[in-house]
């Protein structure tokens, strides 16, 4: 089955740093997603992404917060200046036409430590 | 906008039971209701979906319920085996945008003893 790929596996961070977070979604694919996951919380929704905007983002996803599709393999999420609060797993993922009801693809997550 | 809640948060069985995890969704329109398996260290995946013109779907070991009457869905894995420990979440779409497609439940942590 296709995946959803995402580097590093692991960040560590000095609290103020910027941290940019890589993905590369499955080819076919044109409505990406990320994710987080507080340690021992629920997944929540951050951003969507389609046609290099932004389609829709949570009260999480504040100026803080940037997306971006370098190229067109990568998606990446960027942190401008990290909180300890932001410690989390980051979660991409892609689905092919952006539906509700269709399947969604998660990457393994970056696990991200801001000390 | 929709509102998933997931019960037990956490469930220990004996190898071969059975497990059952249910959750309650709250808007009536909602009409597909995935399940994910989040194993240690990995992203989640999807397991099973059932969508609303059906009230059951089976796979092999694991099977999805859903009472559209009472909002509310389950999902049902029998003769547990020890891979099947993991963190089990559940989801409604949402059509409230802001949250993205899918709202999710807060999870069960399913530990299956040998």
């Amino acid at each position: 089955e296709p995946e959803v790929t995402q580097t590093p596996s692991h960040q560590v961070t000095q609290m103020g740093q910027e941290v940019i977070l890589r993905c590369v979604p499955i080819s076919n694919h044109l409505y990406f997603y990320w994710y987080r996951q507080i340690l021992g919380q629920k997944v929540e929704f951050l951003v969507s992404f389609y046609n290099n905007e932004i389609s829709e983002k949570s009260e999480i996803f504040d100026d803080q917060f940037s997306v971006e599709r370098p190229d067109g393999s990568n998606f990446t999420l960027k942190i401008r200046s990290t909180k300890l609060e932001d410690s989390a797993m980051y979660f991409c993922a892609s689905t092919q036409r952006g539906r509700v009801g269709e399947k969604l693809f998660f990457g393994s997550g970056t696990q991200l430590s801001v000390l | 906008g929709e509102n998933v809640e997931q019960h037990p948060s956490t469930l220990s069985v004996q190898e071969g039971d059975s497990a059952v995890i249910k959750c309650t969704y709250s808007d009536s329109a909602s009409n597909y209701f995935p399940w994910y398996k989040q194993e240690l260290g990995k992203g989640p995946q999807l397991i099973i979906d059932i969508r609303s013109n059906v009230g059951e779907k089976k796979d092999q070991r694991i099977a999805v319920t859903l009472n559209k009457t009472a909002k509310h869905f389950s999902l049902h894995i029998t003769e547990t085996q020890p891979e099947d420990s993991a963190v089990y979440f559940c989801a409604a779409p949402n059509y409230g945008g802001s949250q993205g497609n899918l709202i999710f439940g807060k999870g069960t942590k399913l530990s299956v003893k040998p």
